[in-house]
């Protein structure tokens, strides 16, 4: 079975432009949510959808924005962007968003590099 | 604020060596514990998933404990290998984000094994 996928896998970007990123989950899986990890750091939450809808939402500015489509795909949207959105942005599914346990197990995928100049 | 801190930053160990770290989470309001391993270059892998004080979850060489009253988790590694060699991240999931899924990590732990 395929895992979750991502794309682009690196993207270099200047400051000012947009950027669009792309994630596909496991089949099955009804939840994706965003993360963005910074060198040192460990990743940090951005957003989680669930059946299309958004669940929750971290502590980033509205120039980040997401989506999730009919089969359960997903983008996430940066405007404007500035030299610190430069990070590995991770996207995890999961079947099920909200309870504790094995079924709550977040499958990430590979990440896309981004690169802010 | 809710902090997630994990420890040592990196470990440098032997092949065949035992070894264990920490990962510290608010003890209250307590919800679920994950521990993740992420190879380079790989995607972050789930290890295991805790909810209950006392825990203790083992999978091959590498087990975790669990103690919620004190805020804390360790995971051990037993005769360590080459392929253990990775970062291990432990991530807190608090009450009050069931709604939002919002999975607050450590800075993770990286661990170098030489052969």
């Amino acid at each position: 079975d395929a895992g979750v996928t991502q794309s682009p896998t690196h993207l270099i970007k200047t400051r000012g432009q947009h950027v669009t990123l792309r994630c596909s989950p496991i089949s099955g899986h009804k939840s994706v949510s965003w993360y963005q990890q910074v060198l040192g750091q460990g990743p940090q939450f951005i957003f989680q959808y669930y059946e299309k809808e958004e669940r929750g939402r971290g502590n980033f500015p509205d120039r980040f924005s997401a989506r999730q489509f009919p089969n359960y795909s997903s983008e996430l949207n940066v405007n404007a962007l500035l030299l610190g959105d430069s990070a590995l942005y991770l996207c995890a599914s999961s079947f099920l968003f909200h309870r504790p346990g094995p079924s709550y197990e977040q499958y990430f995928g590979p990440g896309t590099r981004l690169t802010v100049t | 604020i809710l902090n997630v801190e994990q420890s040592p930053q990196s470990l440098h160990v032997q092949e065949g060596d035992s070894t264990n770290f920490t990962c510290s989470f608010p003890s209250s309001n307590f919800y679920a514990l994950h521990w993740y391993r992420w190879e380079t270059a790989k995607s972050p892998e789930a290890l295991f998933v805790m909810t209950l004080n006392g825990d203790e979850k083992k999978k091959g060489r590498i087990s975790a404990t669990l103690n919620t009253k004190e805020g804390y988790s360790y995971l051990y590694i037993k005769g360590s290998q080459p392929e253990d060699s990775a970062t291990y991240l432990c991530a807190f999931f608090p009450p009050g984000s069931s709604n939002t899924g919002k999975l607050i990590f450590g800075q993770g732990t990286t661990l170098q094994v030489k052969p």
